[in-house]
C-alpha cells in the first residue's frame, strides 16, 4: 500500500542551527501538507503546497520556515535557524485531491538543545 | 475561529470494556468531522468521518455520530482490545476550499488485557 515516508524519524540539532526535514509523498498525489505536534499539544498546521507553491500557511509558519519540492519526489520543510521552541513531532501528509483524504506520515521528532 | 476539544487522556480500559473519547468542536463555517488514529511507532490514520449533521461514521467496530446541536463528535466502542491501544485525535475541516484539518490535543488509549 502506498504510503507517506518521513525522514529522519529523530533529529537532535543545536539552538541556531539549520535543519531540512524530508518527506516523500504518495506518487500521485498533488497536494502536501507540513504539521506539528509540542509534546502535549494539539497537531498545528504549518502549510500547504500545490503546484509548486505555497497555498496557505499558519501563523506559525514565519520567515524561518520553508517548504520546497525539489526533485518532484521529495517535499521538505527548512527550518533555517532552530529556536529551542521548534522541538516538536513534525508530521507531512499528502493528498490526491483538494478536499480528498490526507495521508500521513510517521512523522520526524525534532529536538533542539 | 475553528477548534477541537477532545477529553484529555491516558485513558486505560480493560479488555472487552465500552469506550467513549469526547470530542467537541467550534466551526466559522461548515465542517467535515474527523476522528485520526496513531498507533505506536506509525503515522496519523483515518479512522472514520461524518460529512454532516446526524451521519455516523464507523470502521473496525469504532463509531461516532455528528451532532450539530451539542457540536460534538465522540468516539466509541462496544468492547475494546489490547490492539486498540493508540493515540486517538478529533479534527475537522471546513468542507469549502482547501482548508486545513484542524487537531484536537490526542487521547492515549492503553487497553489492558
Amino acid at each position: 500500500e502506498p504510503e507517506v515516508t518521513q525522514t529522519p524519524s529523530h533529529q537532535v540539532t543545536q539552538m541556531g542551527q539549520e535543519v531540512i526535514l524530508r518527506c516523500v509523498p504518495i506518487s500521485n498525489h498533488l497536494y502536501f501538507y507540513w504539521y506539528r505536534q509540542i509534546l502535549g499539544q494539539k497537531v498545528e498546521f504549518l502549510v500547504s503546497f500545490y503546484n509548486n507553491e505555497i497555498s496557505e500557511k499558519s501563523e506559525i509558519f514565519d520567515d524561518q520556515f520553508s517548504v520546497e519540492r525539489p526533485d518532484g519526489s521529495n517535499f521538505t520543510l527548512k527550518i533555517r535557524s532552530t529556536k529551542l521552541e521548534d522541538s516538536a513531532m513534525y508530521f507531512c501528509a499528502s493528498s490526491q485531491t483538494e478536499t480528498g483524504e490526507l495521508f500521513f506520515g510517521e512523522g520526524s521528532r525534532l529536538t533542539v538543545l | 475561529g475553528n477548534s477541537v476539544t477532545q477529553m484529555e487522556g491516558p485513558v486505560t480500559l480493560s479488555e472487552e470494556a465500552f469506550l467513549t473519547i469526547n470530542c467537541t468542536y467550534t466551526a466559522t463555517g461548515y465542517p467535515s468531522l474527523f476522528w485520526y488514529v496513531q498507533y505506536p511507532g506509525e503515522g496519523l490514520q483515518l479512522l472514520l468521518k461524518a460529512t454532516k449533521a446526524d451521519d455516523k461514521g464507523s470502521n473496525k467496530g469504532f463509531e461516532a455520530t455528528y451532532r450539530k446541536e451539542t457540536t460534538s463528535f465522540h468516539l466509541e466502542k462496544g468492547s475494546v482490545q489490547v490492539s486498540d491501544s493508540a493515540v486517538y485525535f478529533c479534527a475537522l475541516r471546513l468542507t469549502s476550499g482547501n482548508t486545513p484539518l484542524v487537531f484536537g490535543k490526542g487521547t492515549r488509549l492503553s487497553v489492558i488485557a
